[in-house]
């Protein structure tokens, strides 16, 4: 049973460019969630998709935003970025239940210049 | 103020050690509760959940206290393996919309 994958695992942009980093879910899970870390800080909730909408949204200008496709996968996608956004990129899927626990992906590591 | 705060240590403890990690959450709504593990430049995982009755798994303890908003973990026995960070996780009690919110993490090193 594959966990959660994210592509792609490195990632180089400069100031000003667009991303896309993608992310499949673990097998079951419906719920995908994205966080973005930055280091040595814990992961902070960008936002949530569930039935391949927006359910939540933390903190994140408009830069940032996503899609879920009909099989649970998701992308990521910031535009204009900046140099603060370097960052590791998380995506995290889990069921649907308030309390189901998540299990994260390796992580996209994203570095603008 | 942060809506999960944690002791970011480190904590630099020799193996055989019994330690303890403390983390305290402001949003009284949350409704369930979770230490991760992350070891370097790799993703959070799963270590426990927490309930309210406190629970047990192997030289992991996990307690939470409603009342004061507080979750501590405690790690007997230290091995070297468990070097690593630690990450208190808090849910809201949204139905299908669990945000969750971690803290920065404690970072705890053992010793030979």
């Amino acid at each position: 049973d594959a966990g959660v994958t994210q592509s792609p695992t490195h990632l180089i942009k400069t100031r000003g460019q667009q991303v896309t980093l993608r992310c499949s879910p673990k097998s079951g899970h419906d719920t995908v969630s994205w966080y973005q870390q930055a280091l040595g800080q814990g992961p902070q909730f960008i936002f949530q998709y569930y039935e391949e909408e927006e359910r939540q949204r933390g903190n994140f200008p408009d830069r940032f935003s996503g899609h879920q496709f009909p099989n649970y996968s998701s992308e990521l996608n910031v535009n204009a970025l900046l140099l603060g956004d370097s960052a590791l990129y998380l995506c995290a899927s889990s069921g649907s239940g308030a309390a189901d626990t998540q299990y994260f992906g390796p992580g996209t590591r994203l570095t603008v210049l | 103020r942060k809506e999960v705060e944690q002791d970011p240590g480190p904590f630099n403890v020799p193996e055989g050690a019994t330690v303890a990690f403390n983390c305290t959450y402001s949003n009284s709504a949350s409704q369930s509760f979770f230490w991760y593990r992350q070891d370097c430049r790799k993703e959070p995982k799963l270590l426990m959940s927490v309930y309210s009755s406190g629970n047990e798994d192997g030289r992991f303890t996990a307690q939470l206290n409603r009342a004061s908003q507080y979750i501590s973990l405690l790690i007997r026995d230290s091995k070297l393996s468990d070097s690593a960070t630690y990450l208190c996780v808090v849910n809201r009690a949204t139905t299908n919309a669990g945000k969750s919110t971690f803290g920065d993490g404690t970072t705890l090193t053992v010793k030979p």
